[in-house]
């Protein structure tokens, strides 16, 4: 158990819905990373939230948006759902600071979509 | 861009070595790491390299290459609890907390 927590575990819903991710880090850690795995694409970075700001962007559509709440749990929102977007979405946090050090994410179980 | 190679299969034997080679070219580099996923379940944190060499973890070794930009994870004592697939993944900004660039992974079946 990595300390991340995901809801739902499964979804499933209908081309064209809107859907809501959930996601609690580890107590502590600010960041929060959320990606996207499919079969034929492997891990890809969607989004990272540091202490509520939006931190860096990766190959996230424009009908996906995201936010950190102050208590810290994030919330991926998909939108206009097509059936390219079933896929495992993975959130991950990590503890920050200044110093070097690996600064490795743990990852939450995941959310799997299935957008029929 | 940014490129992570690694072989999509491979297949050892149980109790035997096995080495998972990755190649990697992007535009930074701030530290490499391996993660295990099994099957439908969360990736899990393995190893970190950031300088040349060699870092070992009981079974699990993993070396860096910079100049080359290449990495293996060796696994030794293979048990079937080993089938899974390993990732490589690359921190290409010069910050702590920012995002892994992944390869697609290399799916390794243990075999009796």
């Amino acid at each position: 158990d990595s300390g991340v927590t995901q809801t739902p575990k499964h979804l499933i819903t209908a081309t064209g819905q809107r859907v809501t991710l959930r996601c609690s880090p580890r107590s502590g850690d600010l960041s929060v990373y959320w990606y996207q795995q499919s079969l034929d694409q492997g891990l890809q970075f969607l989004i990272q939230y540091y202490n509520g700001e939006e931190r860096a962007k990766g190959n996230i559509l424009e009908r996906f948006s995201a936010q950190q709440f102050p208590d810290l749990h994030s919330e991926l929102n998909l939108s206009s759902l097509e059936l390219g977007d079933s896929a495992l979405y993975f959130c991950a946090s990590s503890v920050s600071g200044t110093s070097g050090g690996p600064y490795e994410q743990y990852f939450g179980p995941g959310t799997r979509l299935t957008v029929t | 861009g940014q490129n992570i190679d690694q072989p999509t299969e491979m297949t050892a034997t149980e109790g035997a070595i096995v080495q998972i080679n990755c190649t990697y070219q992007t535009s930074g580099f701030n530290g490499l790491f391996w993660y295990q996923q099994h099957a439908g379940e969360a990736p899990t944190f393995l190893s970190y390299n950031v300088l040349d060499g060699l870092e070992e973890k009981g079974r699990f070794s993993s070396f860096l290459s910079r100049s080359k930009g290449y990495s293996y994870l060796l696994l030794k004592e293979l048990q079937m609890k080993d089938s899974a697939s390993y990732l490589c993944a690359v921190r290409d900004r010069n910050s702590g907390n920012t995002p892994l660039v992944f390869g697609k992974g290399t799916r390794l079946s243990v075999i009796a």
